[in-house]
């Protein structure tokens, strides 16, 4: 029930498309989903997050999507560029209990082809 | 505003031996979490601190531990370290108390075990 799916493993997508990346949890408790995004050498960095009271949020190029029945979400990339080229991670917390511990998905490699 | 600072960045030890890692939160950030980075695990939580006190742990043996001081600043320590051990260890802080939820990371110590 602490698990977070997330897939594909590892992505290519040409400059200009869209990349999408899907997570998948059990524990009905989570009630905050974020998306982290890291650079080789870097730590993780938060990129934009969601809570289930709404259906999809977004930021910029980045979108999250979110449906609660089927308890999945997942993270759209519009105009892919280059410099999106990273690992994501996606990861769920029980945030009302206010903890700095996040479950994470285990990550999906990145790469925008120029 | 200084990130978060993790030390040291690359440290390499033989079985058996024992390390202590360092990280200094964002000031202001009285929570930091740990995590464990590796290829095929991903990120596991490792513990959270908060004012000084243990509040959650993952599931890792007894031989990780921490601690938290009163500036925040937070240690972990592992002992009778073992070739799995090696991994890039992931310190994060927070603003505990707005329920943000952001994480914020340093760019991790990465311990190899011989």
């Amino acid at each position: 029930q602490q698990q977070v799916k997330q897939s594909p493993q590892s992505l290519i997508v040409q400059k200009g498309g869209i990349s999408i990346i899907n997570c998948a949890y059990e524990n009905t408790a989570f009630d905050y989903f974020p998306w982290y995004q890291q650079f080789p050498g870097k730590g993780p960095a938060l990129l934009i997050a969601i809570r289930p009271d709404v259906s999809e949020k977004k930021e910029g190029r980045f979108t999250i999507s979110f449906n609660k029945s089927a308890k999945q979400f997942s993270l759209h990339i519009m105009d892919s560029q280059p410099g999106d080229s990273a690992t994501y991670f996606c990861a769920a917390s029980p945030i009302s209990s206010n903890t700095g511990k996040l479950i994470f998905g285990q990550g999906t490699t990145l790469q925008v082809k120029p | 505003k200084a990130g978060v600072t993790q030390t040291p960045r690359y440290l390499i030890k033989t079985r058996g031996q024992q390390v202590t890692l360092s990280c200094s939160p964002i000031s202001g950030h009285r929570s930091v979490s740990w995590y464990q980075q590796t290829p095929g695990q991903g990120l596991q939580f490792l513990f959270e601190y908060f004012s000084e006190t243990q509040r959650n742990k993952g599931n890792f043996p007894g031989r990780f531990s921490g601690r938290q001081f009163s500036n925040s600043r937070s240690e972990m320590n592992v002992s009778t370290l073992e070739l799995g051990d090696s991994a890039l260890y992931l310190c994060a802080s927070s603003r505990s108390g707005t329920n943000t939820g952001e994480l914020f990371f340093g760019e991790g110590s990465r311990l190899t075990v011989l």
